[in-house]
């Protein structure tokens, strides 16, 4: 499978505890990014990488979130101190270049408790 | 201030017909507008998109109209199967930011394709 794949699909976690999910993108694309979509909503961006360079940031982003993208590849988004309100899917996309086809994963379904 | 507004919230065809879902934009920064379909439990996946050079584009069943000056845009899908249903997003992007693929998505339509 050469699409893009999310780790783990779902997750249940006690509010309070920290959760780190993973995302492999398309093996050649350099631009990935990070949605959180809740239910009835569209996905909202959270954040984007061009290789390993976190480029820029939404304001939904709050200092309990943190992603990384070492050595341009995978990619990690970690949720310190969960609270209720961090229950969503949490979505991954990676595209070749800006402005082009921008391909999205299974998503991972987190349900804080 | 939400960017992309989107309606109907929900739709109901008959199998055949042609379900219209409409968008309208407030950033004329934005210049790439894709569609996407995603089914419970799944990510989104790209239908088909459009640029603002041209008014229409058609990939199979599927037909984006585009108004650049009335900023709306809206899909089409013609002879439409149960199969169909699903809930569709558009959705907006601007060149200078987020890499040029930070998607401004609307709210969503929830497309449900009777017998």
């Amino acid at each position: 499978d050469t699409g893009v794949s999310q780790d783990p699909r779902h997750k249940i976690t006690k509010r309070g505890q920290n959760v780190t999910f993973r995302c492999d993108p398309i093996s050649e694309h350099n631009r990935l990014y990070w949605y959180r979509q809740t239910l009835g909503q569209g996905p909202e961006f959270l954040t984007y990488f061009q290789n390993e360079a976190q480029l820029e940031k939404s304001r939904l982003l709050s200092d309990r979130f943190s992603a990384e993208r070492p050595k341009g590849s995978f990619s990690t988004l970690e949720i310190q101190r969960t609270e209720q309100g961090d229950s969503a899917m949490y979505l991954c996309a990676s595209s070749l270049g800006g402005a082009t086809e921008a391909f999205f994963g299974q998503g991972t379904r987190l349900t804080v408790v | 201030q939400q960017q992309v507004k989107q309606s109907p919230q929900s739709l109901i065809v008959q199998k055949g017909g042609i379900p219209i879902i409409n968008c309208a934009y407030e950033n004329t920064a934005f210049d790439y507008f894709p569609w996407y379909q995603q089914f419970p439990g799944k990510g989104p996946a790209l239908l088909i998109a459009i640029r603002p050079d041209v008014s229409e584009k058609k990939e199979g069943r599927f037909t984006i109209s585009f108004n650049k000056s009335a900023k709306q845009f809206s899909l089409h899908i013609m002879d439409s199967q149960p199969g169909d249903s699903a809930t569709y997003f558009c959705a907006a992007s601007n060149p200078l930011t987020g890499g040029g693929n930070k998607l401004t998505f609307g709210t969503g339509t929830q497309l449900k394709v009777e017998l």
